[in-house]
């Protein structure tokens, strides 16, 4: 069975320093989100992706935030100038028809901002 | 703004006995209501979702799930636990229309004892 697959798993990064995140979704599915989970809360919405254009974004998807589907393939969240509050637990997550349908979430990567 | 409220936080249970976790949720239209499942060091798995007929919704393990829209409730049920239930639940709800974020729960740990 075809799985969303996510790199790095774990990352630790400098404050100022800019990350990207990738994601490889499953290959039918054309609607993309990502999501994050700070330790000890809820996971929340930043974004969702679709033919090539943000669908929405929440507030925590600022102008530091970025997302990208460049090859086709993987999808990619760049954050440019990391602070301590991006640590967290970021999943990606993809949809196979329309935003309705089920979605199916990556393993996650953990990010750590010293 | 749609909201989901999980109540129990951390439920301890002994195998064999019966689950419930309650889910509430907030939203001024139709929706479509999920449970996830994130086992100890894995990703986001889907138990269950409901988005029409039957509020009774089957899923995967022998959980079962009521959508109750009087009372905006999607509770979790099972019957009888095994260990291998210990794990994260998160209930999550998105809209039947444009906005495709799903808005989970804060989730409930649920930690099964031999």
């Amino acid at each position: 069975e075809p799985e969303v697959t996510q790199t790095p798993s774990h990352q630790v990064t400098q404050m100022g320093q800019e990350v990207i995140l990738r994601c490889v979704p499953i290959s039918n599915h054309l609607y993309f989100y990502w999501y994050r989970q700070i330790l000890g809360q809820k996971v929340e919405f930043l974004v969702s992706f679709y033919n090539n254009e943000i669908s929405e974004k929440s507030e925590i998807f600022d102008d530091q935030f970025s997302v990208e589907r460049p090859d086709g393939s993987n999808f990619t969240l760049k954050i440019r100038s990391t602070k301590l509050e991006d640590s967290a637990m970021y999943f990606c997550a993809g949809a196979r028809g329309n935003p309705q349908e089920t979605q199916y979430f990556g393993p996650g990567t953990r990010l750590l901002v010293l | 703004a749609q909201s989901v409220s999980q109540h129990n936080h951390h439920v301890i249970l002994s195998e064999a006995a019966s689950l419930e976790l309650g889910c509430n949720y907030s939203y001024g239209g139709t929706v479509n209501l999920f449970w996830y499942v994130q086992y100890p060091g894995q990703h986001l798995q889907l138990l269950l979702k409901y988005f029409s007929g039957d509020p009774l919704v089957k899923g995967i393990k022998g959980f079962e799930a009521e959508f109750i829209k009087s009372k905006f409730s999607f509770n979790l049920r099972k019957p009888s636990v095994q260990w291998s239930d210990t794990a994260e639940y998160f209930c999550a709800v998105h809209g039947t229309g444009t906005a495709s974020k799903l808005t989970f729960g804060t989730g409930t740990r649920l930690q099964v004892t031999l």
